[in-house]
Parts: C-alpha cells; sequence; structure tokens
C-alpha cells in the first residue's frame, strides 16, 4: 500500500522555467509533508517542508502547495536551475513523536537544460 | 557541527549471512532512523530509536534489528541474509523525538547479497 505516491518518475525542464513537482498521499492522519533532494552518492537532502495547518510555504526560489482535500502537495521551483537536476522525494509524517517515521514516495528525477 | 556519517560504503555479502553497518549521527541530535532504499524506489522507513529505545518499526521482519548507543551512534544489524536485502541503507538523524521531520541523512551504506 503506497501511502504517497509520486506518479512522474522523470521531468524534463529548460533553464529560468518553472519546474512542478507533484505528489499524492493517501493517510489522512499525515500532518507534515516534506520534500528531500538527492544526488548520486549522497543521502537525501532537507529541501522544504508544510506543516497540514498551511497551504503554502515558501523559501526562495521554492514552493510547496498542499491541497488537503485533495490530498496532494506540489512542489514549485522558480526559476529552475542546472543545478537543480536531482532526485526530489516528496515525504510525510503523522503524529508528534514520528517525526523519523517518514514515509516516502518513489521520487521524481529532475533534469533541468541549460 | 559534524554530519552523519556512515560505515562501510559498500559490502558484498552471501546469502544466509549477517551484516552489521553503522552511523554517527549529528552532534546533537537524539534520534536515529534507518531506512532501506530499493533501486529506483524512495528510501523504506524500518525503525527508529530515540534515547537508546526503539521508538517505531516499519514493515520489516525482526531479522533486522538495531542499537543506539549513549554517544547516538547506531547499528543496524541485519541476520540471515536475503537477496531482497540488497539496497542501499541510509542513516538519518534528527533533535529530540523530531516531530517536524526534518532528518539528517548520511550517504549511506550499499549493501550487494549475491
Amino acid at each position: 500500500d503506497q501511502q504517497v505516491k509520486q506518479n512522474s518518475p522523470s521531468l524534463s525542464v529548460q533553464e529560468g522555467r518553472i519546474s512542478i513537482l507533484n505528489c499524492d498521499y493517501t493517510n489522512s492522519m499525515f500532518d507534515y509533508f516534506l520534500w528531500y533532494k538527492k544526488y548520486p552518492a549522497e543521502g537525501p537532502t532537507f529541501l522544504i517542508s508544510i506543516s497540514s495547518i498551511k497551504d503554502k510555504n515558501e523559501d526562495g526560489r521554492f514552493t510547496v502547495f498542499l491541497n488537503k482535500s485533495a490530498k496532494h502537495l506540489s512542489l514549485h521551483i522558480v526559476p529552475s536551475q542546472p543545478g537543480d537536476s536531482a532526485v526530489y522525494f516528496c515525504a510525510a509524517s503523522a503524529g508528534r513523536g514520528q517525526g523519523g517515521k517518514l514515509i516516502f514516495g518513489q521520487g521524481t528525477e529532475l533534469s533541468v537544460k541549460p | 557541527e559534524t554530519g552523519v556519517t556512515q560505515s562501510p560504503t559498500h559490502l558484498i555479502k552471501t546469502r544466509g549471512q549477517q551484516v552489521t553497518l553503522r552511523c554517527s549521527s549529528q552532534s546533537g541530535h537524539n534520534t536515529v532512523s534507518w531506512y532501506q532504499q530499493a533501486l529506483g524506489q524512495g528510501p523504506q522507513f524500518i525503525f527508529q530509536y530515540y534515547r537508546e529505545e526503539e521508538n517505531g518499526r516499519g514493515n520489516f521482519p525482526p531479522r533486522f534489528s538495531g542499537l543506539q548507543f549513549p554517544n547516538y551512534s547506531s547499528e543496524l544489524n541485519v541476520n540471515a541474509l536475503e537477496l531482497d536485502d540488497s539496497a542501499l541503507y541510509l542513516c538519518a538523524s534528527g533533535a529530540g523525538g523530531s516531530y517536524t521531520g526534518e532528518l539528517f541523512f548520511g550517504e549511506g551504506s550499499r549493501l550487494t547479497v549475491l
């Protein structure tokens, strides 16, 4: 049972344009959502997060949107840069003290072309 | 501030053998989680330790076990290795029973079971 799904395995975007990565979840108990970025031969790196009490969180070029009724979140990167090329994982957690237990999606490989 | 370090980075074992993977948490962190990442998949939660006690476990059999030490370093032990155990094993540390889920990952230990 895949509780967090990223249905697009890959995405290719031109430098300077917007990248939109999508994520769907099924468990309504999830109350915290995160995006991680992973380069080859490195561990995942935290990018941005959002609590379920919000619908938007912004940090520089990165914005995460949460639509609780649709159980959907998205990560927007504007403008996209070649250094953003990596695998992006959506993750979710449920309940206080469960922060170490993250449920990850399968990942989306973003390629930003110069 | 030191990051999360894991050892060994790569290892090869045969079916039926046992393996121990090690992790040194980021300074100041008292929560450690272990994840298994199969090729092309997102990380899957194995278990979490908080102040040397197991604090949450994913859908993994008992032959996956762990320890957290007073200095917050950690071990993952896998007995009776199976071919499907071949994966990247990631250790992640966080602070204070980490509610937010912002974890800091090591680079991983890549295990190949022949």
